[in-house]
């Protein structure tokens, strides 16, 4: 059965704490794997699509790695403006989005 | 330019009443799906369009859900005989097509998402 599965659940780091947030994923096939980033009370963000394994995106202080089974979202000296739940989405062999959890960022000033 | 809208941004309904969720999307865009969110929840697909039609409708929940989509730009999603368990926040997203059409992903972008709740 296609999954993906985010960890952790909840992550909270110190303003200027790197730390990176993992997306694991079971579908054959990739065609697209997205990170998202979710403020409360808001629709969800885009944030990057990677395709193939070894691909890196960056973004100001977030940088997005691919494997052909996980991928990384590396957050690099946060600031609490990056506070929010970070969402990971790969089709599946069917072109339905799987959707992961979330993970739950807090940066604490 | 502007981005995805939705109507109303809440909702308060009483049990068993019918409601109507309205969702625009960005000009252009041939893809546009429904989700739901529960609180503190992960996205549950509910549905989705190529231009007006429905090739997938087994996210509906229950047969009180429905959805429809005009002109290639407006959709609603209609919920009737709403119960306690419809409550959530109802968000829509479009994209420029679905994965279907060209084999290659396109990304969704979110409206702000309608507030469901049922008393």
């Amino acid at each position: 059965e296609d999954q993906v599965t985010q960890s952790p659940e909840a992550l909270r780091l110190q303003e200027g704490e790197s730390s990176s947030l993992n997306c694991s994923y079971t579908v054959s096939g990739l065609r697209g794997l997205f990170w998202y980033r979710q403020d409360p009370g808001k629709g969800p963000e885009f944030l990057f699509t990677l395709y193939s394994a070894g691909e890196e995106k960056e973004k100001e202080r977030l940088k997005a790695t691919l494997t052909k089974k996980e991928s990384f979202l590396h957050i690099t000296a946060p600031k609490p403006e990056d506070s929010a739940t970070y969402l990971c989405a790969v089709y599946d062999s069917n072109y339905q989005l799987i959707w992961g959890a979330g993970t739950k960022l807090i940066i604490k000033p | 330019g502007a981005g995805v809208s939705q109507s109303p941004s809440n909702k308060v309904t009483e049990k068993g009443k019918d409601v109507e969720l309205r969702c625009d999307p960005i000009s252009g865009h041939t893809a546009l799906y429904w989700y739901r969110q529960r609180l503190g929840q992960g996205l549950e697909f509910l549905i989705y369009f190529q231009g007006n039609s429905a090739p997938d409708k087994s996210g509906l929940p229950s047969d009180r859900f429905s959805a429809e989509r005009t002109g290639e730009s407006v959709s609603t999603l209609t919920i009737q005989r709403t119960q306690q368990e419809d409550s959530a926040v109802y968000l829509c997203a479009s994209s420029l097509f679905t994965i279907a059409v060209f084999a290659r992903s396109y990304e969704q972008y979110f409206g702000p998402g309608t507030r469901l709740t049922v008393t």
